[in-house]
């Protein structure tokens, strides 16, 4: 298996500017997470799926941020509109039960 | 809500010292797990624990699940310029239904 898939691996965006991040879990997994990781904050959840339906989006930053699961092997994580502070890495992981299996993370500069 | 605390945050070793990070839930945790992320890297999973007492060895890293199910432990012997990286535990609670991260601890390994 590929393992998880993320696109971009970095994006350079200017504030105000719309950003999608991309994810494919691995295969037969059902759960499906969002993460983001900065020096100040660490690894912080900000959405889980299970079985394609959100469960818990308590970590999610704020009304700019959405994600979706529109089947078993895709998900989008989008922000708009996008702000320097939201520059980090956002990973994505995917789950049959425990453990987690990251994908190697997007890097996102809003400048 | 659930957290999790791992100190110490930073170590720095010379080749050849012992490394020990250490996991504290505030709450009773159904299972744990450790995971590695090298410089640049994504969180990559290295074991879980789920009874209470457990102790598990990976070669030179060994694994201690604390008899109240709150704590965890991770050491290194004799470490290599290959451990370094950051370690995280997660700790899952049934009731949350979800892993808390805790927010690593950096090891840097002086050859």
């Amino acid at each position: 298996d590929a393992g998880v898939i993320q696109s971009p691996r970095h994006e350079v965006t200017e504030m105000g500017q719309e950003v999608t991040l991309r994810c494919k879990p691995i295969s037969g997994h059902n759960s499906l997470f969002w993460y983001r990781q900065t020096m100040m904050r660490g690894l912080e959840l900000l959405i889980y799926f299970n079985n394609n339906v959100p469960i818990d989006d308590s970590g999610m930053p704020e009304d700019r941020f959405s994600a979706k699961m529109p089947n078993a092997s895709f998900s989008t994580l989008k922000i708009q509109p996008s702000e320097p502070r939201d520059s980090a890495v956002y990973f994505c992981a995917s789950s049959l039960g425990r453990p987690l299996f990251f994908g190697s993370g997007t890097q996102l500069s809003v400048l | 809500g659930q957290q999790v605390m791992q100190i110490p945050q930073y170590q720095h070793v010379q080749e050849g010292e012992d490394f020990t990070t250490y996991c504290n839930s505030s709450t009773t945790l159904s299972n744990i797990q450790w995971y590695k992320q090298r410089p640049g890297g994504h969180p990559v999973f290295l074991i879980q624990l789920v009874k209470s007492g457990e102790v598990k060895k990976q070669k030179r890293l060994t694994f201690q699940f604390g008899e109240a199910k709150k704590n965890s432990s991770l050491h290194i012997t004799a470490t290599q310029t290959t451990d370094v990286g950051t370690y995280f535990c997660a700790g899952f609670n049934t009731n949350a239904g979800k892993s808390t991260f805790g927010d690593g601890t950096t090891l840097t390994v002086k050859p």
